[in-house]
């Protein structure tokens, strides 16, 4: 299977909060990462967790990582039309600056 | 400060040609990698550079290679272009504080459309 695995799309209305899933299946990672990629775009850092933590928060960025269960989210609060994109979840692998990356998920945010 | 940068930012070529693709890191960055990015593999890492040699090295074919010159900038190049090497090519840069890993920051990537 895929080393990262999200979710394909996702929904919400303006306002709403959103959370993104991801798990990813090798336990040496020790960096997990959210980029945001708007169409004919690079891609954005958003966010960074390290493995030792548990919940990191920045602004209206919520990450929480259940280490055991190889299990990364994203909670955007009060989720805006400028926020619709696509998001990636990436985990550094064994090989160290090699990032693997999920095929990424879509947001649509509605008024 | 400055991101990284790409250029050209667009690119087309018709199979058989070979391209150059240039990236200028975030100043202080040492190290550089590249990814290719298509709708069917999503993002894949091609390789990493740092002190001009490559530390890293994803699953390509020897067509794809690279270098980095000795101000980090580092080129990428593909030759015998085959019609599936269309992608957004994407540029990250990072300090390399350790030798395991750090944190990287994206360029805007060049699309390549090969005909």
């Amino acid at each position: 299977g895929e080393d990262v695995e999200q979710s394909l799309f996702l929904s919400v209305r303006e306002g709403d909060s959103s959370v993104i899933n991801c798990t990813y299946t090798d336990s040496s990672s020790t960096y997990l990462y959210w980029y945001k990629q708007e169409p004919g775009a690079g891609l954005q850092l958003l966010t960074y967790i390290f493995s030792n933590m548990d919940m990191k928060q920045d602004q209206r960025l919520t990450v929480l990582l259940n280490k055991k269960d190889k299990h990364l989210s994203l909670r955007i609060a009060d989720t805006q039309t400028g926020d619709s994109a696509i998001y990636f979840c990436a985990a550094n692998s064994n090989s160290g600056y090699a990032l693997n990356f999920g095929k990424g998920t879509s947001l649509l945010v509605t008024p | 400060k400055a991101g990284v940068t790409q250029t050209p930012r667009y690119l087309i070529k018709t199979r058989g040609q070979q391209v150059t693709l240039s990236c200028s890191p975030i100043s202080g960055h040492r190290s550089v990698s590249w990814y290719q990015q298509t709708p069917g593999q999503g993002l894949q890492f091609l390789f990493e550079y740092f002190s001009e040699t490559q530390r890293n090295k994803g699953n390509f074919p020897g067509r794809f290679s690279g270098r980095q010159f000795s101000n980090s900038r580092s080129e990428m190049n593909v030759s015998t272009l085959e019609l599936g090497d269309s992608a957004l090519y994407l540029c990250a840069s990072s300090l390399r504080r350790t030798t395991f890993t750090d944190t990287q920051y994206f360029g805007p990537g060049t699309r390549l459309t090969v005909l």
